[in-house]
């Protein structure tokens, strides 16, 4: 079955620190890896898309790493800032699944001053 | 900004009335989608259009009924609800149908159903 799981539920930083969060999926064959953020109450909004062959993807102080071998992406977020306090979702898509993404759960950023 | 832009942002209605959501996009796309998202979980697919015609239904109640009236515009006809289909729906397009493709979110519609 496809699926893809976030670690951890929720976490609780504070600003200025670093974090990692974590993307394991099962989903085969593979297409893309998407991480979006989602503010409460709006839709999600994409930071990065990585495919097969790509390893690392930056965005501002968003930085995706991707392991195809071993299904796990990372999303980590540099000197974060209260404005980072959001949901992030982790998207898996699969070439034999069109228009089908398939959603983490989601990790729940609190960033606090 | 998102591109895609859907109103009303809030709508409360009663379990007899008929309501509507809309979505608008004018980036091009040619696939467009009914997400709804409860408190706390993923966005979970309900819709697909492609190329106006409608690709995926992914057993959803026929409380919801969904209209593609041209490329750019989606709407889900509600009617009937009941007070768990309270959620955020989210409306979403992309280039095509492929999974290679970004899909790009509106702001959502909260819907409370009383």
């Amino acid at each position: 079955k496809n699926q893809v799981e976030q670690s951890p539920q929720s976490l609780i930083i504070l600003e200025g620190k670093n974090c990692t969060l974590q993307c394991n999926y099962t989903v085969s064959p593979f297409s893309n890896l998407r991480w979006y953020k989602q503010d409460t109450g709006r839709g999600p909004v994409s930071l990065t898309i990585m495919t097969f062959s790509e390893n690392t993807k930056s965005n501002g102080r968003y930085t995706a790493t991707l392991d195809a071998d071993t299904k796990q992406s990372s999303l980590h977020i540099t000197a974060s800032q209260l404005s980072d306090s959001a949901s992030y979702i982790c998207v898996v898509s699969s070439p034999s699944g069109t228009y089908k993404y398939i959603f983490g759960t989601g990790t729940r950023l609190k960033v606090l001053a | 900004d998102t591109e895609v832009t859907q109103t009303p942002k809030h709508l409360v209605m009663g379990m007899t009335n008929k309501k509507s959501l809309k979505c608008e996009q004018h980036m091009g796309h040619r696939a467009m989608y009914w997400y709804k998202q409860k408190a706390k979980k993923p966005p979970e697919l309900m819709f697909v259009y492609s190329y106006e015609k409608l690709s995926i239904n992914e057993s959803v109640p026929s409380r919801f009924s969904p209209e593609c009236p041209n490329s750019s515009l989606l709407n889900l006809h509600l009617h009937a609800l009941q007070p768990e289909d309270s959620a955020l729906y989210l409306c979403a397009s992309s280039m095509q149908g492929n999974s290679g493709n970004t899909i790009y979110f509106g702001e959502g519609s909260w819907l409370t159903v009383v």
